[in-house]
C-alpha cells in the first residue's frame, strides 16, 4: 500500500521568503510523485511530477521538488513566495504500475494550506 | 476550452433525494475518475473508469453509481442522499497507462454538493 504524509497542515510565509512544503511517502515499489495546487473554489492543477527521470523536478510558477529516496521525501520549494501562491497544496503518490484495464491510482496527502503575508 | 468540465458547479438538495453530476473531458483520455473532497480538504478516490469499464470501486456505498456512456463522459448518480454526502466531488481524467509508466490526472472544477 502507498501513502503520503504532509507535515504541517498550515504554513505561513512572508512575501519574498522561501516556501518549503514537506511531503514524505511510503511505497513498496518505486513511486511516482506529484504536487498539485488547489486555489479557492477551483479544481486541482498539476505543479510538477517525478517519474524517475531526474531527482530534481522543476514545475510551473517557479516551484521545484527534489526526490530523496534515502529520506522517502519529495518536498516542494520556491525561492521567493508571491501573494498569488496562497492556496492548498497536495502531494500525491502512484505506484506507477498502472491498473489492469488502464488508469492509475493516486493517493493524496491531507494537504497544506499556504498563506503568504505582506 | 475547458479540458475537464462538470455540471452543476453547486448542488443543494434535501436528504432522501436522488441527484446526478455530469463530467466531460475533451482531452481524448481513456480513463476517468471520481474523487470526493470532504470538509477537511481530504481527497479520496471513489471510482475509475477506463473506456467505459469500471476499474476502481473504493468501498463506496452502493447509493453511488457511476455511469460512463462513452469514454469522454463519466456521470455520478447518487440515490437517497444523506447529510454525510455533503462534499466537493471532483472528476478527473488521464491517459491510459502502460505498466511502468505514470501520467498525471487532470481535474475538473468540482461540484459542491450540500445536503440539508
Amino acid at each position: 500500500a502507498q501513502s503520503v504524509t504532509q507535515l504541517g497542515s498550515h504554513v505561513s510565509v512572508s512575501e519574498g521568503a522561501l516556501v518549503l512544503l514537506r511531503c514524505n511517502y511510503s511505497s513498496s515499489v518505486p513511486p511516482y510523485l506529484f504536487w498539485y495546487v488547489q486555489y479557492p473554489n477551483q479544481g486541482l492543477q498539476l505543479l510538477l511530477k517525478y517519474t524517475s527521470a531526474a531527482t530534481l523536478v522543476k514545475g510551473i510558477n517557479g516551484f521545484e521538488a527534489e526526490f530523496k529516496k534515502s529520506e522517502t521525501s519529495f518536498h516542494l520549494t520556491k525561492p521567493s513566495a508571491h501573494m498569488s501562491d496562497a492556496a492548498e497544496y497536495f502531494c500525491a503518490v502512484s505506484d506507477g504500475r498502472g491498473l489492469t484495464g488502464g488508469g492509475n491510482k493516486l493517493t493524496f496527502g491531507t494537504g497544506t494550506q499556504l498563506k503568504v503575508e505582506l | 476550452d475547458t479540458a475537464v468540465s462538470q455540471t452543476p458547479k453547486y448542488l443543494v438538495t434535501q436528504m432522501g433525494n436522488d441527484k446526478s453530476i455530469k463530467c466531460e473531458q475533451n482531452l481524448g483520455h481513456d480513463t476517468m475518475y471520481w474523487y470526493k473532497q470532504d470538509s477537511k480538504k481530504f481527497l479520496k478516490i471513489m471510482f475509475s473508469y477506463n473506456n467505459k469499464e469500471l476499474i476502481i470501486n473504493e468501498t463506496v456505498p452502493n447509493r453511488f453509481s457511476p455511469k460512463s456512456p462513452d469514454k469522454a463522459h463519466l456521470n455520478l448518480h447518487i440515490n437517497s442522499l444523506e447529510l454525510g454526502d455533503s462534499a466537493v466531488y471532483f472528476c478527473a481524467s488521464s491517459r491510459r497507462l502502460t505498466q511502468g509508466s505514470s501520467d498525471e490526472q487532470y481535474f475538473g472544477p468540482g461540484t459542491r454538493l450540500t445536503v440539508t
